[in-house]
């Protein structure tokens, strides 16, 4: 059974500070990971994705890629209070570009 | 990155009836998924949709109770039969807008209760 596996949380963390999102998957095979954004009562919004071993760096958001430990992060730094959201880790099930998704990690940032 | 439109945004449905949801984007995709979310969970995938034949079902999901449609490249269905009050969800359709591609983009879902 191939899962992807997130801390449900709630991780608190005070404005300004940076947020750390931390996500596993059991299948080697997939290449590409994606992280989304969820506000309550709205649809997840892509924020990141990473393909490659490494950081992938966009404006106040860093998605870390460890293929050997089978392990993904998302950093925001400047944490602000809009971002105050669920966060979801997804990873690609093979070529036939479904994905396979974690249950989500609820953020909270503190004014 | 594609608009994707879903209607209806919400309703309220009677136990034993059927509702289709439509998926419409604004330019043509190569791949259509349907999910539902519950309330406080994550994402589970209904089906894939294949334009022009058959969707293809995850398990658990069946065509007679999640018949889809999705007749071109724009535009797909998910109609949900014989309502039961297990069925109260939002229902999402998303896009791979290209091949080579794997990000997947959310349409603003529909929001179903069964009384």
């Amino acid at each position: 059974q191939k899962e992807v596996e997130q801390n449900s949380g709630p991780l608190s963390v005070p404005e300004g500070a940076i947020a750390s999102l931390n996500c596993t998957y059991s299948d080697r095979g997939s290449q590409s990971f994606f992280w989304y954004r969820q506000y309550s009562g709205k649809s997840p919004e892509l924020i990141m994705f990473i393909y490659s071993n490494g950081d992938k760096e966009d404006g106040r958001f860093t998605a870390q890629l460890n293929k050997a430990s089978q392990y993904v992060s998302l950093l925001i730094r400047d944490s602000q209070p809009s971002d105050s959201a669920t966060y979801l880790c997804a990873g690609d099930a093979g070529n036939n570009r479904k994905l396979i998704w974690g249950l989500g990690t609820s953020l909270a940032v503190n004014p | 990155s594609a608009v994707i439109s879903q209607k209806p945004s919400r309703d309220i449905c009677q136990r034993g009836t059927s509702l289709t949801i439509q998926c419409q984007v604004d330019s043509q995709v190569t791949m259509m998924f349907w999910y539902r979310q519950q309330p406080g969970q994550s994402l589970t995938l209904i089906a894939t949709a294949n334009q022009g034949s058959e969707a293809t079902y995850e398990s658990g999901f069946v065509i007679d109770k999640f018949p889809i449609s999705r007749p071109n490249l724009t535009f797909s269905t998910l109609t949900v039969s014989n309502m039961s009050p297990e069925d109260s969800s939002i229902y999402l359709c998303s896009v791979v807008p290209a091949e080579g591609e794997r990000e997947q983009y959310f349409g603003p879902g529909t929001r179903l209760t069964v009384t």
